[in-house]
This record gives C-alpha cells, structure tokens and sequence, in this order.
C-alpha cells in the first residue's frame, strides 16, 4: 500500500540550531513529493515540492528537502531555526495509483515542531 | 488575490442536525477536495470532484454528501448519519498531477 511515514509526533529544537523533521514514503514509480505547514486553526501551506530534477530542494521561509530514492526518504531541513517555525509540519506524496486524473496526495500524520528560545 | 474560501470559521452542530461547509474557489481549478483533519491522524479524503456535476467518495464518505454545480463551489454537508463529526474539515483545489494543493482555511465543526 502507498503510504508516508513521519516518525516523530514531535521535534523539539532551540532557536538557532539546524533542524530536520524526517518523512520516508512508499509509493509505485517516481514519487511526487511535498511539505506543508499548518499554524493552529489555520489551513495547510506549501513550502516545496520534488517532482523531478535534483534531490535538494528549496523551498519557501529558507526550508529545504532532500530527496533520497535509495532511502525512499523526503527530509525537511533548515540550517537556523526561528521561534515563529513552530507548527506542524506535514509531508505528502501523490497517489500514483489514483485513477482518473485527480492528483490525490497521501498525508503523514503530521509533526509538531517546537523551537525554544 | 486568489484563493480558496471555506465558511463558517466554527461551526456548532447538534445531535440529529444536517450542516454545511461552504467551499468557494477563485483560482480556477478543475479538482476540489474535502479532507478531515483529526489530531494525530494526518488528513483523510472525504470527496473529490475534477469536474461539474461529478464527485467521488474518498477514503470516509459515510455520513457525508457534497454537489459541484459550478466550478468555483464545493460544498459539504455532514449529515445526521456521520456519528463523529467534530473534527476540523479542509477544502483544497488543484490545477493539474504536477501540483499540490491550494488549501482554505478551514472549519472546525464541533457537535453539541
């Protein structure tokens, strides 16, 4: 079954440091991949996407992903964390068995990123 | 600007009452989709729709209906038969397979 993975219900980190908020998936065929934040009772926004091309991709507010095929892993990374990335962070990967042309993404459970001061 | 507008912000149902979500999109994109966010369950697909007139049941359908009957609207109605409805629902649209999604801001239902 296609599916995404975020292992960690949380990832605590301080203000300043890198941080990194691990995806893996499992899809048939080439994957498209996402990242989407969500602050609290608000709707999910885009921050990268891989479809093709090179495995490091960039995206809004300074984040970037990796895209490891060997590892079938979509990592989310920032090289400085700011108190304001505190949400929750959602990786997605399109449905490629989906019929009738819809693009129909696969949500991970989400993971909540704390930044302390 | 474009977007996607989802009304009420919150939304009180009582025990036996039919309600709906409004949906409106100006972005002029063919797929819509209702998901359901639980707390620690990412989000399920209830309905999508790529075209007027025409819709699909996701993953959890029961107890949920929707209509397309023009373009820009998608509305979902959560009927009497969906058991747990509090949780917070999300409209999102796409333009094509190479695209994510466009989210609106969501409604949090809550039965009282």
């Amino acid at each position: 079954a296609q599916s995404v993975a975020q292992p960690e219900d949380q990832v605590n980190v301080a203000e300043g440091n890198p941080l990194t908020v691990k995806c893996t998936y499992s899809v048939s065929g080439n994957p498209y991949l996402f990242w989407y934040v969500q602050y609290p009772n608000r709707g999910l926004q885009f921050l990268l996407k891989y479809i093709t091309g090179d495995n490091l991709v960039k995206g809004s507010y300074g984040f970037e992903a990796e895209f490891n095929k060997s590892q079938t892993s979509f990592h989310l990374k920032k090289p400085s964390a700011l108190v304001s990335d505190s949400a929750l962070y959602f990786c997605a990967v399109r449905d490629s068995l989906f019929s009738g042309g819809y693009n129909k993404l696969i949500f991970g459970a989400g993971t909540r990123l704390a930044v302390h001061p | 600007d474009g977007g996607i507008t989802q009304s009420p912000k919150y939304l009180f149902r009582k025990e036996g009452q039919n309600v709906t979500l409004s949906c409106e999109q100006n972005l002029n994109h063919d797929a819509m989709y209702w998901y359901r966010q639980d707390p620690g369950q990412g989000l399920r697909l209830i309905y999508y729709s790529q075209i007027v007139n025409d819709f699909q049941k996701g993953d959890i359908a029961e107890g949920y209906s929707v209509s397309r009957e023009k373009k820009e609207s998608f509305p979902l109605t959560v009927t009497s038969a969906q058991k747990n409805p509090t949780a917070f629902y999300l409209c999102a649209s796409s333009p094509d397979l190479l695209y994510g999604y466009t989210f609106g801001s969501g409604t949090r239902l809550t039965v009282v």
